[in-house]
């Protein structure tokens, strides 16, 4: 198996520009996650779906961030429009959803730089 | 909500000595689970060993190891015989078997000394 696969590995873009970044979990896993990696606030839980369905964004900082998951192979997240201090690496994970001790398995996160 | 504390920042081992690092977590929650990432300057994030809460016994991993404190809510990782590979960012990690959230701690730096 190819892992979680993340794309693109880096982004730059200016301010006031919709950024895209893609996620493929690995095959049969139930759930999927979507974290922010900044040096002041660590690693944040932004999203997490269980069988394509979200469960809980409270951690999506505000309405210019969206998720989605419309298969059980693809997810999503959407910055519309990006400003500067969304500048982060920003990891997708999943898991098989058989019980908590099942650990994540990360992709290679995606360095977003916004201009 | 949950909440994970490592409160050193960063550490510092000469090669093939022991250290330790530090977590501490806040729940209401009696059954959970802790984990220890690993992520080197690749940025992969590596499970390094995890942690059942109903189980006392410690966990281990060849040289890592944790002392699970239930009652203090204290998770730290040992690592003995510390090899350069060893350095590092280090996150403790709680997952809840209510929402199943993993919430990371602020990371600990490593650095090993040849």
């Amino acid at each position: 198996d190819a892992g979680v696969i993340q794309s693109p590995r880096h982004e730059v873009t200016e301010m006031g520009q919709e950024v895209t970044l893609r996620c493929k979990p690995i095959s049969g896993h139930n759930s999927l996650f979507w974290y922010r990696q900044t040096m002041m606030r660590g690693l944040e839980l932004l999203i997490y779906f269980n069988n394509n369905v979200p469960i809980d964004d409270s951690g999506m900082p505000e309405d210019r961030f969206s998720a989605k998951m419309p298969n059980a192979s693809f997810s999503t997240l959407k910055i519309q429009p990006s400003e500067p201090r969304d500048s982060a690496v920003y990891f997708c994970a999943s898991s098989p959803r058989t019980g908590g001790n099942e650990k994540l398995f990360f992709g290679s996160g995606t360095q977003l730089s916004v201009l | 909500a949950q909440t994970v504390t490592q409160s050193q920042p960063e550490m510092s081992v000469q090669e093939a000595e022991t250290v330790t690092l530090s977590c501490t977590y806040d729940t209401s929650e009696s059954d959970y689970y802790l984990f220890w990432y690993k992520q080197p300057p690749s940025r992969q994030m590596i499970l390094v060993i995890r942690q059942e809460a109903y189980k006392q016994q410690n966990a281990t991993e060849n040289r890592f190891s944790v002392n699970f404190q239930k009652a203090a809510k204290s998770f730290s990782l040992k690592i003995s015989d510390s090899q350069l590979g060893d350095a590092a960012m280090y996150f403790c990690a709680y997952r809840s078997l209510v929402n199943y959230k993993l919430t990371f701690g602020k990371g600990t730096l490593l650095t090993v000394n040849p």
